[in-house]
């Protein structure tokens, strides 16, 4: 089975700055790997899928790039409304769902 | 605007089953495909299985082979996740999820609209 992981499992930044949190898959993946935001005590929210592709809605500070084994997520300045828990998921067509396990946005 | 509305928090005692809706309205039901995901306390979310009401079988996550049944009424526009042989372990926030495209296309995969989550609570 597809392993994914996240990092930092936990990051500290302000206002404005630029954040960038990777996912890496245990072996070369399509591209289908898909962003979500979570807040406490709210489901989850897609942000970003195909990986790169922003879905309706959501702002343009958000993006996603990456291919193979290693992706990336970016927020390129941190509001304080994105405080929360972003995990990347990948998808397959057998199909199957894996979740990464998460990184915690706080504001310093 | 597409909403997905699930039934109230459940507490089971362990070896019990549990039985979970998600009441889907605004767009069409039956072409996309219904995922259940759940999360324990602290933990990341975890995919359990997913239907194509129009379709009408449902996959399963290969850890959930055996103990859940997921069900879709297209008269209803309602999908259910039944879990059996409950066990501590199985508490946890239950979601139902849409996925973004039409039936099995890759778009099915990323996850658009969810409910709001259903508590369960295995406790004996």
């Amino acid at each position: 089975d597809i392993q994914m992981t996240q990092s930092p499992s936990s990051l500290s930044a302000s206002v404005g700055d630029r954040v960038t949190i990777t996912c890496q898959a245990s072996q070369g993946i399509s591209n289908y790997l898909n962003w979500y935001q979570q807040k406490p005590g709210k489901a989850p929210k897609l942000l970003i899928y195909g990986t790169s592709n922003l879905e309706t809605g959501v702002p343009s500070r958000f993006s996603g790039s990456g291919s193979g084994t290693d992706f990336t997520f970016t927020i390129s300045s941190l509001q304080p409304e994105d405080i929360a828990t972003y995990y990347c998921q990948h998808y397959d067509n057998l199909p199957r769902f894996t979740f990464g396990p998460g990184t915690k946005v706080d504001i310093k | 605007q597409v909403q997905l509305v699930q039934s109230g928090a459940e507490v089971k005692k362990p070896g019990s089953s549990v039985k979970v809706s998600c009441k889907a309205s605004g767009g069409s039901f039956s072409s996309y495909t219904i995922s259940w995901v759940r999360q324990a306390p602290g933990q990341g979310p975890e995919w359990m299985g997913r239907i194509i009401p129009v379709l009408g079988r449902p996959n399963y996550a290969q850890k959930f082979q055996g103990r859940v049944t997921i069900t879709a009424d297209k008269s209803t526009s309602t999908a259910y996740m039944e879990l059996s042989s409950l066990r501590s372990e199985d508490t946890a926030v239950y979601y139902c999820a849409r996925g973004r495209g039409i039936g099995t296309s890759y778009d099915s995969g990323s996850l658009s609209f969810w409910g709001q989550g259903t508590l369960v609570t295995v406790s004996s």
